[in-house]
């Protein structure tokens, strides 16, 4: 099993700034199939970005992906107020699916 | 446009078993995959197991594996996750969430998420 590793835990920032998230895996991820999904309280999660750097349909282009095989990271370019969530990456390079454990980014 | 409905929030004894559903709409049910993943109380997603509809065909979390069977019933296109041996660890909302095109198991991500069930486990 991939264990992905997410950095920091909490981030408090403010509107308007710029925010990099990471995502590390244990070992390399096939192909880079890494996705990253936002979630806010009593929804479930929505994909934003999928193969480490492509944007999921209405993903605003402020949010941007990279990355490859074992360090993966989200960019969000100038955080809108509705971006304070939790973040969560996730590997689908094998058929064990893992997700990372979150990072949550709240208003500072 | 692709719909998965859940069943309803469900309250348990320890000890119990929990069987949650998930009826999928706006596409071929037999031809992508459906997962699970369990998120306890201010917690993280977990994946728990994948099916695939057409053949019945599965795979589960490690975590899991010897407490869930997750089934799939193409004449009403649900499946359908089965949970036993309930502690008040698996206290949480399940989310059912759209795979990929057979009949690669991996490389897809999860664009389509069910609304979750809150399943409960309490004395």
């Amino acid at each position: 099993e991939i264990v992905l590793t997410q950095s920091p835990g909490t981030l408090s920032l403010s509107p308007g700034e710029r925010v990099t998230l990471s995502c590390r895996a244990s070992q390399s991820v096939r192909r880079d199939y890494v996705g990253w999904y936002q979630q806010k309280p009593g929804q479930a999660p929505r994909l934003l970005i999928y193969d480490a750097s492509k944007r999921a349909t209405g993903t605003p282009e402020r949010f941007s992906g990279s990355g490859s095989e074992t360090e993966f990271t989200l960019t969000i370019n100038g955080l809108a107020p509705e971006d304070f969530a939790v973040y969560y990456c996730q590997q689908y390079g094998n058929s064990l699916y893992t997700f990372g454990q979150g990072t949550k980014l709240e208003i500072k | 446009q692709v719909h998965l409905v859940q069943s309803g929030t469900d309250v348990n004894s320890p000890g119990a078993s929990v069987k949650i559903s998930c009826k999928a709409s706006g596409y071929t049910f037999t031809d992508y995959f459906l997962h699970w993943v369990r998120q306890a109380p201010g917690q993280g997603l977990e994946w728990m197991g994948i099916i695939n509809p057409k053949s019945g065909r599965t795979t589960y979390a490690q975590k899991f594996r010897g407490r869930i069977t997750i089934t799939s019933d193409t004449s009403t296109d649900t499946v359908f996750m089965d949970l036993s041996s309930l502690t008040a660890d698996d206290t949480a909302i399940f989310y059912c969430a759209r795979g990929g095109l057979q009949p690669v198991s991996w490389g897809y991500y999860f664009e389509s998420w069910g609304q979750g069930t809150l399943v409960t486990v309490a004395s």
